[in-house]
């Protein structure tokens, strides 16, 4: 069976310190990845995806980058990190069949607290 | 207009009561459908798949209407653990990117 493992479960870094959250999929192979973020009380918004090693998708302008060394490790990042980058952090995995019916799988999250 | 909306809630209903979210969609050649359920402070998790002729799971049943553009979810005999916040998320077809709402907060009191 699939597994997702996301870590560390929460950390708490001063402004402008440098960043890294691992996830890595086991069970399947070729996996759509995924990186959410979610603000205190508020919805999930998708950071970066990757459909393969070396391709990365942004969503949206921000503080944080994404790499993908290996099928199934998806690397969240940033160099110096802002307060506005707190929040729960979601991996998450998918099929890479292109079904658009596929289910989205998460990772246990990383609560980031940027003081 | 946000492409995927719910009512936030919270909606406070009493043990055994049944409840109904609905959530709207606004990009018609959106294809797949499913609601997910996240408690506090931890990772969203798939509560069920929504197709085209609606389907049941136990006391959880959704449904679509692709003619008004939304899906539902219906709890019956609400239980205490049934509290959590419940994301509606819809995926357009040949698209990589999953939609999710803000989320419905359902309370079950006692």
């Amino acid at each position: 069976s699939q597994t997702i493992h996301q870590w560390p479960a929460t950390l708490v870094q001063p402004v402008g310190s440098p960043l890294s959250l691992e996830c890595t999929v086991e069970g399947t192979s070729n996996p759509n990845l995924y990186w959410y973020r979610q603000a205190a009380g508020r919805g999930l918004q998708l950071l970066f995806y990757s459909v393969g090693i070396g391709q990365i998708s942004s969503e949206v302008p921000q503080n944080l980058s994404a790499s993908r060394p290996q099928d199934r490790q998806f690397i969240l990042s940033s160099k110096k990190l802002l307060l506005s980058d707190s929040g729960f952090y979601l991996c998450a995995w998918r099929s890479g069949t292109g079904v658009s019916n596929e289910k989205l799988f998460f990772g246990s999250g990383t609560q980031l607290s940027v003081l | 207009r946000k492409e995927v909306e719910q009512d936030p809630g919270p909606f406070n209903v009493p043990e055994g009561a049944t409840v109904a979210f609905n959530c709207t969609y606004s990009n018609s050649a959106s294809q797949s459908f499913f609601w997910y359920r996240q408690d506090c402070r931890k990772e969203p998790k798939l509560l069920m798949s929504v197709y085209s002729s609606g389907n049941e799971d136990g006391r959880f049943t959704a449904q679509l209407n692709r003619a008004s553009q939304y899906i539902s979810l219906l709890i019956r005999d609400s239980k205490l653990s049934d509290s959590a916040t419940y994301l509606c998320v819809v995926n357009r077809n040949y698209s990589y990117k999953l939609i999710f709402g803000s989320g419905t907060r359902l309370l079950v009191r006692p």
